[in-house]
């Protein structure tokens, strides 16, 4: 199995709303991402977990909240965003934080409109 | 055909003909370096990687040339055919510990 499986595909939410994204992988990998990508842009980091710890946050605002429940699970809480959070959402593992370095393998990514 | 990375551009080639992808990264610590194809409406796509200690590495039909002089990377596809169509994007992994960061991608469009 080398897939990463991101639920749901598709998400309309309003700016008061909470919801989460679910992000899940059964390769054993120990590195999990979260990038955010808007049309016709290059997908944007925005955590890495380690060893279901998070080891980079990059600056992202306190509306998004990642969680690590198990090493093959990745949760990214949302609460209060924005129209221009609008963004495809992307999950992605790879095998080793501290080893060699290694491919990322990527989901199919939430496509988020927050309206 | 060739493009010049960073902006998104597009790439034009018939189908057939061989393609360059180029990219220019930002770390000289970076030290592993993969090449992301990624279609409308999917997640990016693994097709190739190289590390820093390599210049170049070779998979089926694509090359990956790394010049750490000049922090360029290339991508090419042999005998390009149309479901190559898609963005490419490079990326760096920019320290220890899996902060791998994209390039801004070119768009390959195969003419058959």
């Amino acid at each position: 199995d080398t897939e990463v499986t991101q639920t749901p595909k598709h998400l309309v939410m309003g700016m008061t709303n909470k919801k989460s994204l679910k992000c899940e992988q059964h390769m054993g990998h120990r590195a999990m991402y979260w990038y955010k990508q808007k049309a016709k842009k290059p997908p944007e980091l925005m955590f890495v977990y380690s060893y279901e710890k998070l080891s980079i946050n990059e600056s992202v605002p306190s509306r998004f909240s990642p969680e690590c429940p198990n090493s093959s699970l990745l949760n990214l809480h949302l609460h209060a965003l924005q129209p221009e959070d609008s963004a495809l959402y992307l999950c992605a593992s790879s095998q080793d934080p501290t080893g060699a370095n290694t491919e990322a393998f990527f989901g199919q990514g939430t496509r988020l409109t927050v309206v | 055909g060739e493009s010049v990375g960073l902006h998104l551009p597009t790439l034009s080639v018939q189908e057939g003909d061989n393609s360059i992808i180029n990219c220019a990264y930002s770390n000289s610590a970076s030290d592993y370096f993969i090449w992301y194809k990624q279609e409308s409406g999917k997640g990016p796509q693994f097709i190739i990687d190289i590390r820093s200690n390599m210049d170049k590495r070779q998979g089926q039909r694509v090359t990956v040339l790394l010049n750490k002089t000049v922090k360029h990377l290339s991508l090419q596809i042999a005998a390009t055919q149309p479901g190559d169509s898609a963005v490419y994007f490079c990326a760096e992994n920019m320290e220890y510990g899996n902060k791998l960061v994209f390039g801004a991608g070119t768009i390959l469009r195969v003419k058959s």
